[in-house]
């Protein structure tokens, strides 16, 4: 099994849909979980970043955490052609070891 | 917010030949700075991570005499890709954290090499 796990899509979606993304991982000593998204050719950027369990909202994008689960959301309100991207999960096990990334999600939204 | 700048975007180079790209933390300070290759439709790699003053740390696999990484400055880590093969066609990505050791890390837009 792998450490984190990430459906690669693709996901289609129209314009306006609300997108959920996930990532389950086995280790549960991971504490640090973030969200990426990476335009084709481009490199990644930072989404959400959050630290053990609960939620977190940023604009349209909610990120949520179940640790109990290990298992981790991103999902996308109002969803526009530009969210057309791969959305990559990331986590480490502490603030300062490297990130285990999650194989992405490629979505695209259409209008 | 944080910016990491990589350069060059993309390169073609020859079978044989070295290459060197740089990643400049723009508004920030790095101590360490983290070296990913990205295979298409495959997830990021960790290569190295490149330690301002000191010895880069290679991950299992990684051959350091192949990946030359030197980290001179705080805002500047640069990575040779040395006698280089079709093979090591990849994108490199670099990234650093621009504040505590907790905070996240911020990536450059990657360098997209082919080698010929």
């Amino acid at each position: 099994q792998k450490e984190v796990e990430q459906d690669p899509g693709p996901l289609s979606v129209p314009e306006g849909a609300i997108v959920s993304l996930n990532c389950t991982y086995s280790n549960s000593a991971f504490q640090y979980f973030m969200w990426y998204r990476q335009y084709s050719r481009k490199g990644p950027e930072l989404l959400m970043y959050t630290y053990s369990s609960g939620n977190k909202e940023d604009g349209r994008f909610t990120a949520q955490v179940d640790k109990s689960s290990k298992y981790i959301s991103l999902f996308i309100r109002d969803s526009q052609p530009s969210d057309s991207a791969t959305y990559l999960c990331a986590m480490s096990l502490s603030g300062n070891t490297p990130l285990v990334f999650g194989k992405g999600t490629r979505l695209s939204v259409i209008a | 917010g944080a910016v990491v700048s990589q350069h060059p975007s993309w390169v073609i180079c020859k079978s044989g030949t070295s290459v060197k790209i740089e990643c400049r933390s723009l508004d920030f300070q790095a101590t360490t700075m983290f070296w990913y290759r990205q295979f298409p439709k495959q997830s990021l790699m960790l290569m190295a991570t490149s330690n301002e003053g000191s010895k880069a740390t290679y991950e299992q696999g990684v051959e350091k005499d192949k990946f030359l990484i030197n980290h001179a400055s705080l805002t500047l880590s640069t990575l040779t890709v040395t006698s280089a093969h079709p093979e090591d066609s990849s994108f490199y990505i670099c990234s650093a954290r621009a504040g505590a050791h907790n905070s996240p890390l911020h990536f450059g837009n990657g360098t997209r090499l082919t080698v010929t």
